[in-house]
């Protein structure tokens, strides 16, 4: 199985909402990754995990806040998000943190704030 | 500043027909990884070449790496409709965080 998960697909909330992207691979993988990614640009970097501890985070605030409950799963927790922060997120593992292993990509999220 | 700069041009062939894109970055890496990306669908890794190779082929797909002119490019053979995508380069610098650094990207549109 080299497939990353995520769901849901689509997600519209207002900026008073609380919801929850979540994110899984059963490749064994160690490292887990969300990014954000507007429309016509490269994904950003939000967060790394590395067996399961955060190691990374590119400044976010608080209003993401990342959870890796095992070595499988990943959430995003959302609250108070901004109509800027509409964007597809992205989730991605790889073998091992660091740039030497290839990221394997989930379809996304498509968030909309309303 | 953002590694992987890719010439932002879209490009248009028709099937069959070559496409070439270029990527530059700005400091030394430990490798420089292509991706794929379907409309508004997750990345697919290409192809990964380090620092000290110069060539490397994966399939229809080749990829140059020019570390003293810090580019690099990324040529897909007989383009099929399905390569419609947008192409993105991604750094690894050798010193620093040890993170993907995005270029911008390329649009590739192929006529059937």
């Amino acid at each position: 199985d080299t497939e990353v998960t995520q769901t849901p697909k689509h997600l519209v909330m207002g900026m008073t909402n609380k919801k929850s992207l979540k994110c899984e691979q059963h490749m064994g993988h160690r490292a887990m990754y969300w990014y954000k990614q507007k429309a016509k640009k490269p994904p950003e970097l939000m967060f790394v995990y590395s067996y399961e501890k955060l190691s990374i985070n590119e400044s976010v605030p608080s209003r993401f806040s990342p959870e890796c409950p095992n070595s499988s799963l990943l959430n995003l927790h959302l609250h108070a998000l901004q109509p800027e922060d509409s964007a597809l997120y992205l989730c991605a593992s790889s073998h091992g943190q660091g740039g030497t292993y290839e990221q394997y990509f989930g379809p996304g999220t498509r968030l909309t704030v309303t | 500043s953002q590694q992987g700069e890719e010439d932002p041009q879209a490009l248009s062939i028709q099937e069959g027909e070559n496409a070439t894109m270029n990527c530059s970055y700005k400091t030394s890496i430990n490798n420089l990884q292509w991706y794929r990306q379907n409309s508004g669908r997750g990345l697919v890794h290409l192809i990964l070449i380090r620092s000290n190779e110069r060539e490397k082929h994966s399939g229809r797909l080749r990829v140059t790496l020019d570390t003293s002119k810090k580019s690099s490019s990324l040529l897909i053979t007989a383009s099929r409709a399905a390569d419609t995508a947008s192409y993105f380069c991604a750094t690894v610098a050798y010193y620093g965080n040890n993170r993907l650094a995005f270029g911008k990207g390329n649009q590739v549109v192929v006529i059937p």
